[in-house]
């Protein structure tokens, strides 16, 4: 059975730090591209940034280019978000999401981010 | 970026029969026959459920009652038979190219 569980959410004061982390199990998990997609309160869905079956490619939504880091360890089945510089507007769940190429195949159950002071 | 549009913000329907929900993309979507368009499913408290990808294709185990359709710019979803376990939040969202977009979403209640 596929499993994405995310940990690492919480609260954190705006400028702060978090790191997201999603532990993939059930598939083979180099061989998936892998997503972070934000569930902000009362909005819709949005993309926030993706990364290639190797680490090697990784792109952003502009609104967290330069304050977001995706990365992967393929060895531990491991996906990370690093965030800094973190602002009121990044508040949302977050959804580990792995697929096909860009395709969103499977969801984590997602983790609360709280940007508050 | 691709925008995309969805219509409308929300929609309530009686228990039997259809709804209709539009998202137009602001470029095309058509590459190489194929459509990157998808349309997923959202339920408070839940991750989002994948329904049709290549605009039209279902899902495994998605009911027949879900059909997607267009191409190009502009597509639809259709709930044939409505039920009311289809209550949720309907999201278009294209991966033609980065950054990869949602439409805003439609909520369908219950008329």
């Amino acid at each position: 059975e596929v499993q994405l569980v995310e940990s690492g959410g919480g609260l954190v004061q705006p400028g702060g730090s978090l790191t997201l982390s999603c532990a993939a199990s059930g598939f083979r998990f180099s061989g998936y591209w892998m997503n972070w997609v934000r569930l902000p309160p009362g909005k819709g869905l949005e993309w926030v940034a993706i990364i290639g079956r190797d680490g090697s490619e990784k792109y952003y939504i502009g609104s967290v280019e330069g304050r977001f880091s995706i990365s992967r360890d393929n060895a531990k089945n491991l996906l990370f978000l690093q965030m800094n510089n973190v602002r009121a507007d990044d508040t949302a769940v977050y959804y580990c999401v792995g697929g096909a190429g860009y395709l969103f195949d499977f969801w984590g159950q997602g983790t609360l981010v709280t940007v508050s002071s | 970026d691709i925008v995309m549009r969805q219509s409308p913000d929300s929609l309530a329907v009686s228990l039997g029969e259809r709804a209709t929900i539009n998202c137009k993309s602001s470029q095309s979507l058509l590459s190489e026959s194929k459509d990157f368009l998808v349309w997923f499913q959202q339920k408070p408290g839940q991750p989002p459920k994948r329904l049709i990808y290549w605009a039209s294709t279902r899902d495994y185990g998605v009911p027949d009652r879900f059909s997607g359709s267009g191409s190009g710019t502009d597509f639809t979803l259709t709930i044939s038979n409505l039920q009311a376990e289809d209550v949720a939040v309907y999201y278009c969202q294209q991966y033609y190219s980065e950054p990869l977009t949602f439409g805003g979403g439609t909520k369908v209640e219950i008329k």
